[in-house]
């Protein structure tokens, strides 16, 4: 009864640091995706996948790198961390990409850049 | 440029009355319309959604509203309780993008 599980939880890093947000599901789901929260902005969309070795950028994109090579994970790459990364990001997968699929989200990680 | 807003960030209501969340968008392309309920520390979770073709759907207690000449919906939530204290987002799909607002805090009253 996994679900999404994204870790870590929290992470403080460095200016210029990188990471990596692991994200895994255990649905069998095609579609993930990537969102961060924050404050007055809600959910902005950063990368998706529809399936594995198919991604491709949201709204907000850049300084984020993903890759989807199996169905199970869709991990989140910090090449160079910026404060403006400071923010609370989201996992979440759905069976496929047809339109009346909902979304169901990760926990979350909380990341702070200093 | 915010393709789906919610102009009211925060609502405080009386327990058993009505709750009323608005949410507008831009995207004539948007064809499919969820609302998301998210309580602090957790994921947000799917409440109720319609599709384009539709006006109104309802699941017991919450009914979302679609106007689409006003590309304006609406989440009613009659009575309300004070669980349902909570961030609700209104999202927007168009292709395999979930577009999402910026989320307005309900508060409930007891």
């Amino acid at each position: 009864n996994a679900g999404v599980t994204q870790t870590p939880k929290f992470q403080v890093l460095k200016t210029g640091q990188s990471m990596t947000l692991q994200c895994a599901q255990d649905m069998n789901h095609e579609y993930m995706s990537w969102y961060r929260q924050d404050p007055g902005m809600g959910l902005r969309l950063i990368h998706y996948s529809v399936g594995a070795g198919i991604t491709d950028q949201g709204e907000v994109p850049n300084g984020y790198n993903v890759s989807r090579s199996t169905t199970e994970d869709f991990p989140l790459r910090l090449l160079s961390a910026a404060p403006s990364q400071t923010s609370v990001y989201f996992c979440a997968s759905s069976k496929e990409q047809a339109t009346n699929e909902k979304l169901f989200f990760g926990s979350g990680t909380q990341l702070s850049v200093l | 440029d915010q393709q789906v807003k919610q102009n009211s960030p925060s609502l405080s209501v009386q327990e058993g009355r009505i709750s009323i969340l608005n949410c507008d968008y831009t995207n004539s392309m948007f064809d499919y319309f969820l609302w998301y309920k998210k309580y602090p520390a957790e994921g947000p979770t799917f409440l109720i959604s319609i599709s384009s073709i539709k006006d109104k759907n309802e699941d017991g207690r919450f009914t979302v509203f679609l106007n689409k000449s006003a590309k304006h919906l609406s989440l009613h939530i009659v009575p309300s309780q004070p669980g349902d204290s909570a961030v609700y987002f209104c999202a927007a799909r168009s292709g395999g993008k979930l577009i999402f607002g910026q989320g307005t805090e309900l508060s409930v009253k007891p």
